[in-house]
């Protein structure tokens, strides 16, 4: 089974900032990587796939990047509606899904 | 509008088994892999099963395999997870969730529709 480890677990920022989340996978996924944005009472949203890709209707804010085992989703301001839970999920291998990083109004 | 409505949830007891549905409207249903996923109360999501398009490929993670049996019914639109002996860790919200793109098109594996989920809880 490969695991996905995300980090950090919770990000504290304030709106406007930039947010940077990382998912480290204990094995190559290639670029087999998505990430997905959860609020509560919500189910998950996709919003980039295949590393890179932006899922459709997902704003340019959100933009993926990395290979291999290492990678990152990146917010380049932060808006109010953007503090949330995301998490990454691999699909080199079936399914997994890492522990998910809460971002805080700090 | 794509739509997936997960019913079948319930409190029951230890070893005992369960049923869940997943009824969907809005794309065509035997063109896509579907999934299983759940989440326990304040946890991580956690990929349950997957089941091929046309029902010949399934996978199951290492927590349900051996108890947990998915399948459709595309003339039905509609997914199905058999819980047997389940556990208390089983308590979670279950969803059903269809892939980004149809089984021709290489983009499978990624969640892009999800239901509101159905609660499996336990009673002691």
């Amino acid at each position: 089974e490969i695991v996905l480890t995300q980090s950090p677990a919770t990000l504290s920022l304030s709106p406007g900032e930039r947010a940077t989340l990382s998912c480290r996978a204990s094995q190559s996924v290639s670029n087999y990587v998505a990430w997905y944005q959860q609020k509560p009472g919500q189910a998950p949203r996709l919003l980039i796939y295949d590393a890179s890709n932006r899922a459709t209707g997902i704003s340019a804010r959100f933009s993926g990047s990395g290979s291999g085992t290492d990678f990152s989703l990146t917010i380049s301001s932060l808006e109010p509606e953007d503090f949330a839970v995301y998490y990454c999920q691999q699909r080199s291998n079936w399914l997994t899904f890492g522990g998910g990083t809460k971002v805080e109004i700090k | 509008e794509v739509q997936l409505v997960e019913s079948g949830g319930d409190l029951v007891q230890p070893g005992r088994s369960l049923r869940l549905s997943c009824t969907v409207s809005g794309f065509t249903f035997d063109d896509y892999t579907m999934h299983w996923v759940r989440q326990a109360p304040g946890e991580a999501l956690e990929w349950v099963s997957s089941i091929s398009w046309n029902g010949y490929s399934t996978g199951y993670a290492d927590s349900v395999k051996g108890r947990f049996t998915i399948s459709r019914d595309n003339a039905k639109n509609s997914l199905y997870l058999q819980m047997n002996s389940l556990r208390a860790v089983d308590t979670a919200l279950y969803y059903c969730a269809k892939d980004l793109g149809p089984f021709y098109d290489g983009i499978g594996y990624y969640l892009d529709s999800w239901g509101q989920g159905t609660l499996v809880s336990f009673s002691s």
